[in-house]
């Protein structure tokens, strides 16, 4: 089945610092790829996707890239800020879920940005 | 436009009992995801309802059922609460079919079963 491994945190950087949460999927097809980001005491909000090989997702600074050679869907940012502060989950929706919007999430990264 | 609703935000039962979590999706959704998130597992999909059939469901026991009306809101019921159900449970709704569509995210229930 469908899966996703995303590294575990905590992260903590400096503010300003280069951030890069990793990502990997295993899925059959071409499955849509997503970040989704909590803050806490929240639901999550979709930070970016992308829905096809070689496409870039970015949002808030955020960027990531779908790479179907090495079905990866790494999370960068070049500066990170406190309010970034945050649980990042990397998903993806494929092709077996009878047309629905089933999500298969990573474990979660925590991001946690010191000034 | 409303963002996507879940009522209660918090309730506390005791193992045995069973419950009934409730979603309203943004206005015009027609699909509702439910999903389950606990420090252990994660984030887990229950079931999705699309036009009040249920589309998918994932790998959990029969006492987790859901429901979708014609006014797209959706409950979740939970029978014979064991104290593993404690957990947030997240609604999200999307507009269309298909697995290129964003969802968007309640701010969950949580469900604490003592």
């Amino acid at each position: 089945g469908d899966s996703v491994t995303q590294m575990e945190g905590p992260v903590t950087l400096s503010e300003e610092a280069c951030l890069t949460i990793n990502c990997t999927y295993t899925a059959t097809g071409y499955p849509s790829l997503f970040w989704y980001v909590q803050y806490p005491g929240e639901g999550l909000q979709l930070l970016l996707k992308a829905t096809k090989a070689d496409d870039k997702g970015s949002n808030k600074g955020f960027e990531a890239t779908y790479r179907k050679e090495t079905t990866s869907f790494h999370l960068e940012k070049g500066s990170v800020q406190v309010s970034d502060s945050a649980v990042y989950f990397c998903a993806l929706s494929g092709l077996n879920n009878n047309a629905g919007n089933m999500l298969t999430f990573g474990g979660g990264t925590r991001l946690m940005v010191k000034p | 436009k409303a963002g996507v609703t879940q009522t209660p935000r918090y309730l506390i039962k005791t193992r045995g009992q069973q419950v009934t979590l409730s979603c309203s999706p943004i206005s015009g959704h027609r699909s509702v995801s439910w999903y389950q998130q606990t420090p252990g597992q994660g984030l887990q999909f229950l079931f999705e309802y699309f036009s009040e059939t249920q589309r998918n469901k994932g790998n959990f026991p029969g006492r987790f059922s859901g429901r979708q009306f014609s006014n797209s809101r959706s409950e979740m019921n939970v029978s014979t609460l064991e104290l593993g159900d404690s957990a947030l449970y997240l609604c999200a709704s999307s507009s269309l079919a298909g697995h290129y569509n964003e969802q968007f995210f309640g701010p969950g229930t949580r469900l604490t079963v003592l």
